[in-house]
């Protein structure tokens, strides 16, 4: 099945850097690959998706890039906030009958001010 | 807000008894799965209904069981509770099948303890 490896686990940035969160899966069928943020105590929270079909994606500081070939994709944020500190999950949906998302071990982002 | 509401957020349990999670998606969300995170880790598939059937279970032993109602509620229950169930477990949507691609939301989650 599916499996999705993520690096690095912990990630310690200084405010204004940028903060970069690679992801690798194992099925070349799988088509959508979801990030999610999650806060201590807290559901995770979609914060930038891409599909199969699409090579970058977008959304302010926040972007993601797949390389299909290479099977893997990479969540960039720009200019880091306090408020980025969280623990970020990547995760690949495997092109099967019946099954949802496979999530990586995630990592602990900390930006310092 | 996801649309995604479950129930209890927090319950605690005496290891051998049963527990019933419950979870109310948005009108026309036919999937819904179901997640157990345990602490310091990612959320782990339990199993997936679509339009009131199982379709896809993870790494789960029987005594993890689910329903899904066709008014979008869905239940997860488990049996014979053990200490490594103690976990967050988390209930998620979508409107459309789980390998369409479609946004996936997920609950507020609940956190079960058992002792």
């Amino acid at each position: 099945g599916e499996n999705v490896e993520q690096h690095p686990s912990t990630l310690s940035v200084q405010e204004g850097d940028s903060a970069v969160i690679k992801c690798t899966y194992s099925d070349s069928a799988s088509n959508y690959f979801p990030w999610y943020k999650q806060e201590l105590g807290k559901r995770p929270q979609l914060i930038i998706d891409i599909r199969s079909n699409v090579g970058e994606k977008k959304d302010q500081r926040i972007a993601v890039t797949l390389n299909k070939t290479a099977k893997h994709f990479s969540l960039h944020i720009t200019e880091t906030q306090p408020e980025d500190s969280a623990v970020y999950f990547c995760a690949a949906t495997p092109n099967q009958a019946g099954t949802a998302l496979i999530f990586g071990k995630g990592t602990t982002l900390s930006v310092s001010s | 807000e996801t649309g995604v509401t479950q129930s209890p957020t927090h319950l605690i349990k005496t290891r051998g008894q049963q527990v019933t999670l419950r979870c109310s998606s948005q009108s026309g969300h036919n999937t819904v799965s179901w997640y157990q995170q345990a602490l310091g880790q990612g959320p782990q598939f339990i199993f997936q209904y679509y339009r009131e059937e199982e379709n896809g279970r993870g790494n789960f032993p029987p005594r993890f069981s689910g329903l899904q109602f066709p008014n979008y509620s869905s239940e997860l229950n488990v049996n014979a509770l053990e200490l490594d169930d103690s976990a967050l477990y988390l209930c998620a949507s979508s409107p459309g099948g789980f390998n369409s691609g479609n946004t996936i939301y997920f609950g507020e989650g609940s956190w079960l303890t058992v002792v």
